[in-house]
């Protein structure tokens, strides 16, 4: 069973149309929620850390939330640039730091 | 600043040959990651050092993968007899400390084994 899992594995979007992506988890004990940006041929960007339900942080057209299950990242009015691989990640009490990976959405943003 | 910075960005070898991956973290960060990332899948963690030693070597997949990081700062992952399945992009990521603190990733090598 995976432990993080990302939908939908690609969204299209028209620039200027905001949207969400999820991360559901089913984890033990949450110590973090990651979110991360990939472009290709690049290493993952960090974006966010979440840490308990309830909590939002912003970034530029980007905003992420969590609950006790799932996190959504919030893309308002979103730009071509946007274009990228977002990645989510858990961090689990006692796994000795180290982070669970979902598969990822692919966002596209046509002009 | 300098982020962190993998070398060679591409490495092609020959099934059954012996490759290192190296590694330059961050100035300054204790933590270093190495991840293993097959197309379309999200990163999957291998091993984990807090200075010198190896914290965690969970993910590592079998007695093949070795990694070093013998002053506390460039890590090297070793593939021995590699095989074709070993194909990926290795990451690895560096933070200040474990924990929270958020991972910096370099932008990884290529490994192909024909």
């Amino acid at each position: 069973e995976d432990q993080v899992t990302q939908s939908p594995e690609a969204l299209r979007l028209q620039e200027g149309e905001s949207s969400s992506l999820n991360c559901s988890y089913t984890v033990s004990g949450l110590r973090g929620l990651f979110w991360y940006r990939q472009d290709p041929g690049k290493g993952p960007e960090f974006l966010f850390t979440l840490y308990s339900a309830g909590e939002e942080k912003e970034k530029e057209r980007l905003k992420a939330t969590l609950t006790k299950k799932e996190s959504f990242l919030h893309i308002t009015a979103p730009k071509p640039e946007d274009s990228a691989t977002y990645l989510c990640a858990v961090q689990e009490w006692g796994s000795n730091y180290k982070l669970t990976f979902g598969k990822g959405t692919l966002l596209t943003v046509n002009p | 600043g300098a982020g962190v910075s993998q070398t060679p960005s591409n490495k092609v070898t020959e099934k059954g040959k012996y490759v290192e991956l190296r590694c330059d973290p961050i100035s300054g960060h204790t933590a270093l990651y190495w991840y293993r990332q097959s197309l379309g899948q999200g990163p999957e963690f291998l091993i984990y050092f807090q200075g010198t030693g190896a914290a965690d070597d969970s993910g590592l997949p079998n007695d093949r993968f070795f990694a070093v990081r013998p002053e506390g700062s460039v890590s090297t992952l070793k593939i021995q007899r590699t095989e074709r399945g070993d194909s990926a992009v290795y990451l690895c990521a560096s933070s200040l400390a474990g924990g929270g603190s958020p991972l910096h990733f370099g932008n990884g090598t290529r490994l192909t084994v024909t």
